[in-house]
């Protein structure tokens, strides 16, 4: 069956960089986009971006372009999202889902939370 | 770009009662990509409705999906208990995802 296993949670000092990890299983890894998405506490859906896992191609909301880079290691078949220069209000649980042509976001990661604070 | 918008924000029901909530987009969107998401707290949104109407894997009959152009409906026919939680719009293409900011179906 199809799975996303993130990584633990996270507590950052303000300045700071996180990275976050999404491993697949279940499914071939290079044949779907990996989206992430953030929710801060109490909020919606906010999305972040995508990494094609098969070319490494990116394409980053114009919120997070600069600040947050997401790469692949397809032999392990796991995405990761980085992000730099954390700021209180960076502090969400992030997501990762994988991205159907057709469905949307058809299966999603357990949730990243990364809490940052002085 | 679109903005999707949910109304209402808070959606106050009973078990057994129906549940109508709307999507409203700024602009025409294609309903080939408009999907539906359920979210309960602490736990990842999980896929309900794709193509504006169709149901994806191991949804229950109760849900349905409608709409066309700028403004779609998720229906619950009949709400059982474990259908109160968050739901979350979607518009989503080749390189984006937008998502309305979400109905928060409560018990009456």
């Amino acid at each position: 069956q199809v799975q996303l296993v993130q990584s633990g949670a996270e507590v950052k000092k303000p300045g700071a960089s996180v990275k976050v990890s999404c491993k697949a299983s279940g499914y071939t890894f290079i044949g779907y986009y990996i989206h992430w998405v953030r929710q801060a506490p109490g909020q919606g859906l906010e999305w972040m971006g995508w990494i094609n896992p098969n070319s490494g191609g990116t394409n980053y909301a114009q919120n997070y372009q600069g600040r947050v880079t997401m790469t692949r290691d397809a032999s392990i078949g796991t995405a990761y999202m980085e992000m730099s220069s954390l700021r209180s209000d960076d502090t969400a649980v992030y997501y990762c889902a994988r991205g159907h042509t057709i469905k949307g976001a058809d299966y999603w990661g357990q949730g990243t939370l990364v809490t940052v604070s002085s | 770009e679109i903005v999707l918008t949910q109304s209402p924000g808070t959606l106050s029901l009973s078990p057994g009662e129906r549940a109508t909530l709307s999507c409203r987009a700024s602009q025409s969107v294609s309903s080939s990509y408009l999907a539906w998401y359920q979210q309960k707290p602490g736990q990842a949104p999980r896929l309900l409705i794709y193509g504006a109407s169709s149901r994806a894997t191991g949804i229950p009959d109760r849900f349905s999906g409608s709409g066309s152009g700028t403004d779609f409906t998720l229906t619950i026919s009949r709400l059982e208990p474990e259908d109160f939680a968050v739901y979350y719009c979607q518009h989503f293409g080749s390189s984006f995802y937008t998502f309305g900011q979400g109905t928060n179906l409560e018990f009456k």
